[in-house]
């Protein structure tokens, strides 16, 4: 059982360049989610989905977009990328059904935009 | 104000000591709360969560939710060096489908 499975790892981006973050998980989930982590920031939301086809903007939606291309599948989109969206992105999923669900996150994908 | 605040810096404990963490949130409809832990260069991971008013207790950890004042607190009894890392609070209001995050506050085991 893998759970929520980040592509890729690492990743080094020149300004303006784009680029896909990818995320799957096989635990049926209905809703997930992307954060990003900064130092002293925190975990931010970015964008969620509550089910699949439906998407809503998060903290800090700005310069992203996200596809929820099906149940087990949610991917972050950076169209131009930027220096202020160096940081760590974790993908999460949780199952909805109650709301003590927790949320089961990825390994993270440490991204640098120089 | 923030909507969930962890406000206290690093917190070194000695071994086999007691820390205690605490959170505050600012939104009373919050229902759901959770402590998440995260070693470095690692993804977060649920130690415990709480809903009710009162002490929840789970092996060495123990979550204490006061709703009236708007805090919920982690107790790691009988510290030991594997429990050095950051721990995350969280919370959630039934419905909003979205989860707030404090910074988090990071623990030092000194053996």
């Amino acid at each position: 059982n893998a759970g929520v499975t980040q592509t890729p790892k690492f990743q080094v981006l020149k300004t303006g360049q784009s680029m896909t973050l990818q995320c799957a998980q096989d635990m049926n989930h209905n809703s997930m989610y992307w954060y990003r982590q900064d130092p002293g920031m925190g975990l931010r939301l970015i964008y969620y989905s509550a089910s699949e086809g439906t998407t809503d903007k998060g903290e800090v939606p700005n310069g992203y977009n996200v596809s929820r291309l099906n149940k087990r599948e949610f991917s972050l989109r950076l169209e131009s990328a930027a220096p202020s969206q160096t940081s760590v992105y974790f993908c999460a999923s949780s199952d909805e059904s109650s709301y003590n669900s927790p949320l089961h996150f990825g390994n993270g994908t440490r991204l640098t935009v120089t | 104000q923030k909507e969930v605040e962890q406000n206290s810096g690093p917190l070194s404990v000695p071994e086999g000591a007691i820390a205690s963490l605490n959170c505050t949130y600012s939104d009373r409809g919050s229902q759901s709360f959770f402590w998440y832990r995260q070693y470095s260069g690692k993804s977060p991971e649920l130690i415990m969560f709480i809903y009710s008013n009162g002490d929840k207790e789970d092996g060495r950890f123990t979550a204490q939710l006061n709703k009236a004042s708007q805090y919920v607190s982690l107790l790691i009894r009988d510290s030991q060096p594997s429990d050095s890392a950051t721990y995350l609070c969280a919370v959630i209001r039934y419905g909003n489908n979205r989860l707030a995050f404090g910074k988090g506050n990071q623990v030092v085991v000194i053996p």
